[in-house]
């Protein structure tokens, strides 16, 4: 069946400049997480929506970035005002829930470039 | 003290060879336990989930020593293509938040 997908695959935009990114999760999975991964690093934890709970948000670094999950599937990570330190790869995962030694399933990522 | 701890290497070792990589975790509550696999530039991939008893899935063998808060990865009989990072993943909570080591780079070579 189909995986995560994401979109854009690579965005290139101006300091400055706000972006949004998009995340399809596999059908039926109730969390979804996204994360950011700087050349040559780890993954760095963003955020995480369960259901219809309120998203944990500790890992956003700062203000300029947000994320929604509408209908309990879709999501958008919106970074305003860009910087160059955000440029990264951001990866979003999905997770069916209820048992413990669920798989999460990573998209292929959105590669930003911050110029 | 980082929750999930890893040596990044690299490891470099010789087709054929056994390797073995530990990662330690912070947090005796900690539940379930995996060892997820990423390519250079691909998103990581679940390679095998950590049972209490260990488990072994054809070269790969994954022990969990919860006393000790240890998690290890054996890969025997190395090969090119094994040549990735390897992440220890582990779920601190009875939620669904998993927390990703750094990763250690593998790079096996002829």
């Amino acid at each position: 069946g189909a995986g995560v997908s994401q979109s854009p695959s690579n965005k290139v935009t101006e300091k400055g400049k706000d972006v949004e990114l998009r995340c399809d999760p596999i059908s039926g999975h109730t969390a979804l997480y996204w994360y950011r991964q700087s050349l040559g690093q780890g993954l760095e934890f963003l955020i995480y929506f369960q259901g219809n709970s309120a998203p944990d948000k500790s890992g956003l670094p700062s203000d300029r970035f947000s994320a929604e999950r509408t209908g309990g599937s879709v999501s958008t990570l919106t970074i305003q005002r860009t910087q160059q330190e955000d440029s990264a790869v951001y990866l979003c995962a999905s997770r069916l829930t209820g048992g413990s030694y669920n798989e999460q399933f990573f998209g292929p990522g959105t590669r930003l470039t911050v110029l | 003290r980082k929750e999930v701890e890893q040596d990044p290497g690299p490891f470099n070792v010789p087709e054929g060879a056994t390797v073995a990589f530990n990662c330690t975790y912070s947090n005796s509550a900690s539940q379930s336990f995996f060892w997820y696999r990423q390519d250079c530039r691909k998103e990581p991939k679940l390679l095998m989930s950590v049972y209490s008893s260990g488990n072994e899935d054809g070269r790969f063998t994954a022990q969990l020593n919860r006393a000790s808060q240890y998690i290890s990865l054996l890969i025997r009989d190395s090969k090119l293509s094994d040549s990735a990072t390897y992440l220890c993943v582990v779920n601190n909570n009875a939620g669904n938040m998993l927390t990703f080591g750094g990763g250690t780079r593998l790079m096996v070579k002829p």
